[in-house]
């Protein structure tokens, strides 16, 4: 079963700096998608980006970027000129490529600050 | 405008009773998920459907069960069998069950025993 580990439960960020969140995962998949989601203190889960995996070229929108390391399997998130806004738990994501819905593993989640 | 609308936004249980979670979509997905979050730990799927009139266990289905009669809705109802329903519930769509697709959350309700 795939796996998915954010090996950051809390960092924190000043505002206008950039941060980096950190995401792996196990799979023996070669085709797959993944993604980071933003839960911010609402509640309400927000897709921040989504990455697919037969794509070499990382995922941006807007601050939003990725670093999507498949040998490595490893997939971060950098947020560029943090924003008040920004602070969240962050989710990261991986959805298997067989057609069961049961294919949506996500992490623990890393909490992020954003000090003024 | 689309989206998931899930009620109420609070709901509180008591000792051996059955409760009911609602979630309705206005986006005309096929398949729609429950999640549960606990404190500290990402989200659990407890059932799914992919189509009207059928439904599959999750990882944690124990103490729970779905009905799905109708595209837009697919309510969630937490039994008495489920010995630590304090959570928040999360109700997702998408518009199919296909990889590429991506997750559309509500806002969820948390529950709380009395």
């Amino acid at each position: 079963a795939q796996t998915v580990t954010q090996s950051q439960p809390e960092m924190s960020v000043q505002e206008a700096e950039t941060v980096t969140l950190s995401c792996t995962y196990d799979t023996s998949e070669s085709d797959y998608y993944l993604f980071w989601y933003k839960q911010p203190p609402s509640r309400q889960m927000i897709l921040v980006i989504r990455q697919e995996a037969y794509k070499q070229q990382n995922a941006t929108e807007n601050r939003f970027s990725v670093n999507f390391q498949k040998a490595a399997k490893s997939f971060s998130l950098k947020i560029s000129d943090s924003q008040l806004g920004d602070a969240a738990m962050y989710f990261c994501a991986y959805r298997s490529p067989d057609n069961y819905g049961q294919n949506f593993v996500f992490g623990p989640g890393t909490r992020l600050s954003v000090l003024p | 405008d689309g989206g998931i609308t899930q009620s109420p936004k609070y709901l509180f249980r008591k000792e051996g009773q059955n409760v009911t979670l609602s979630c309705e979509q206005n986006l005309n997905h096929d398949a729609m998920y429950w999640y549960r979050q606990d404190p500290g730990q990402g989200l659990r799927l407890i059932y799914y459907s992919q189509i009207v009139n059928d439904f599959q266990k999750g990882d944690i289905a124990e103490g729970y069960s779905v009905s799905r009669e109708k595209k837009e809705s697919f309510p969630l109802t937490v039994t008495s069998a489920q010995k630590n329903p304090t959570a928040f519930y999360l109700c997702a769509s998408s518009i199919s069950a296909q990889k590429r697709e991506k997750l559309f959350f509500g806002s969820g309700t948390q529950l709380s025993v009395l």
